[in-house]
């Protein structure tokens, strides 16, 4: 299958920082990325679709100020989780695909706000 | 009602069992079915997609019903490595978007 490379895996960081989370895809130019949120032993939550060049759109009750999604090129999208907070401590996951075929995820960022 | 819905086990099967997963869809109008495996503190990785016809890839036969909005996944002669959590996944009627469900959880033992 494709390759979608998320980075970092793990980031620990301080209460009221922020955080910038790289998904790229390394073989092949997705139209379409997503970020999704899982919190332990739940199931994957949708946050945002981002198509290359235009602006997210963001699920309900997705604060779109607080994680900030840029997708500059097809293969690179980034999602920054401003002043983070302990609550905000979670497995964010992205993922790409190309039109409406099949989606191929990230590894996965595993964020602990201190 | 949640978009896609899955039983959430857990399932806890011997090993060479046969253990069917079913999920259902509340959008007829939706495109495109797959499944998906996680593997604890993993991504979740694709294992098939699902097609009208149905379609098998060695132990594992995913069929869909388009009628009754279901598709199912059955896994025969279980492994003790086929336990993961599987999920569901839908893409909307626009093909925008890709839905999944809570996943369902499956435990093989010796």
């Amino acid at each position: 299958g494709a390759v979608v490379s998320q980075h970092p895996s793990r980031v620990i960081c301080k209460s009221g920082t922020s955080v910038k989370i790289e998904c790229r895809s390394l073989d092949f130019q997705a139209t379409t990325m997503f970020w999704y949120r899982q919190f332990p032993k739940q199931s994957l939550m949708l946050m945002a679709t981002s198509n290359e060049g235009s602006k997210a759109t963001y699920e309900q009750g997705v604060e779109k100020d607080k994680f900030l999604i840029n997708h500059a090129s097809l293969t690179l999208s980034t999602l920054t989780v401003t002043s983070a907070h302990p609550e905000d401590s979670s497995f964010y996951i992205c993922s790409a695909r190309v039109r409406a075929t099949e989606a191929f995820f990230g590894q996965g960022t595993r964020l602990t706000v201190v | 009602r949640k978009e896609v819905e899955q039983d959430p086990g857990p399932f806890n099967v011997p090993e060479g069992a046969t253990v069917a997963f079913n999920c259902t869809y509340s959008n007829s109008a939706s495109q495109s079915f797959f499944w998906y495996r996680q593997d604890c503190r993993k991504e979740p990785k694709l294992l098939m997609s699902v097609y009208s016809s149905g379609n098998e890839d060695g132990r594992f036969t995913a069929q869909l019903n388009r009628a009754s909005q279901y598709i199912s996944l059955l896994i025969r002669d279980s492994k003790l490595s086929d336990s993961a959590t599987y999920l569901c996944a839908v893409n909307d009627a626009g093909g925008f978007k890709t839905i999944f469900g809570a996943g369902t959880r499956l435990f093989v033992k010796a």
